[in-house]
C-alpha cells in the first residue's frame, strides 16, 4: 500500500526567506507525485506533479520540487516566500495502476511572518 | 479548465436528518471522489466512483453512502446525520485508466457541514 508522510505539521518562515516542505512516500514502484496548496476555505489546487523524466519539477507560483528515488522524497521548495503563500500544503502519491486514486499526507501549514 | 462544483459552501443540519451533498463536474472524468477534511487528520477518503453506478468504499465509509446515476454527478449521502460528521467535505475528480491516467485530482471548493 502506498503512504505519504509530511513530517512538519506547521512551519513559520519570514517573508522573503526560502522555504522547503518535506514529503516522504512509500510505494513499491515509481509513483506519480503531486503537491497541492489549499487556501483557507478553498479546495486544493495543484502546484506541480512528477510523472517521469527530469527529477526537478517546476510548478506554478514559483514553486519547484525534486524527486529523489533513493530517499523516497519529493520536497517542495521556493527561493523567496511571499505573504500570499501562507496556506496548507499537501503532498500526494498516486499509483500508476490505481484508477486516479491518490493518497494524501496530513498536510503542512505554512505561516509567513512579515 | 476542469470545473468541479459543490452545491453548497455552508450547510447546517440537525442530528438524525438525511443529508445530501452534491458534486458536479464538467470534464467527463471517469473518477470521482468524496473526502472529509478535519484539522490534524488531513484528507480521508470516504467513497470513490470509477464509473456510473460503480462505487468503492474508501477509508471511512461508515455512516455514508453515495450515488452516481450520471457521469457528471456524484452525491454523498449521510443517512442519519450525527454531530461527529461535522466537517469539511471535498469532492474531487480525475481521469480514469482509459483516459489520461495518472493525472492529478481536481477539487471543488468544499462544503462546510455542521450537524447540530
Amino acid at each position: 500500500a502506498q503512504s505519504v508522510t509530511q513530517p512538519d505539521i506547521h512551519i513559520t518562515v519570514s517573508e522573503g526567506a526560502s522555504l522547503e516542505l518535506r514529503c516522504n512516500y512509500s510505494y513499491g514502484a515509481t509513483p506519480y507525485l503531486f503537491w497541492y496548496v489549499q487556501s483557507p476555505g478553498q479546495g486544493l489546487q495543484l502546484l506541480l506533479k512528477y510523472f517521469s523524466g527530469d527529477t526537478l519539477v517546476q510548478g506554478i507560483k514559483g514553486f519547484e520540487a525534486e524527486f529523489k528515488r533513493s530517499q523516497s522524497s519529493f520536497n517542495l521548495r521556493k527561493p523567496s516566500v511571499h505573504w500570499s503563500d501562507a496556506a496548507e500544503y499537501f503532498c500526494a502519491v498516486g499509483a500508476r495502476t490505481n484508477a486516479g486514486k491518490s493518497t494524501f499526507g496530513d498536510g503542512t501549514t505554512l505561516t509567513v511572518k512579515p | 479548465d476542469v470545473k468541479v462544483t459543490q452545491s453548497s459552501r455552508y450547510l447546517v443540519k440537525r442530528t438524525g436528518e438525511k443529508v445530501f451533498l452534491e458534486c458536479v463536474q464538467d470534464m467527463d472524468h471517469e473518477n470521482m471522489f468524496w473526502y472529509r477534511q478535519d484539522p490534524g487528520l488531513g484528507l480521508r477518503l470516504i467513497y470513490f466512483s470509477y464509473d456510473v453506478k460503480m462505487k468503492e468504499k474508501g477509508d471511512i465509509p461508515e455512516g455514508y453512502s453515495v450515488s452516481r446515476e450520471k457521469k457528471e454527478r456524484f452525491s454523498l449521502i449521510l443517512e442519519s446525520a450525527s454531530t461527529n460528521q461535522t466537517s469539511m467535505y471535498l469532492c474531487a475528480t480525475a481521469p480514469g485508466l482509459g483516459q489520461e491516467a495518472g493525472q492529478p485530482q481536481h477539487f471543488g471548493d468544499g462544503t462546510r457541514l455542521s450537524i447540530l
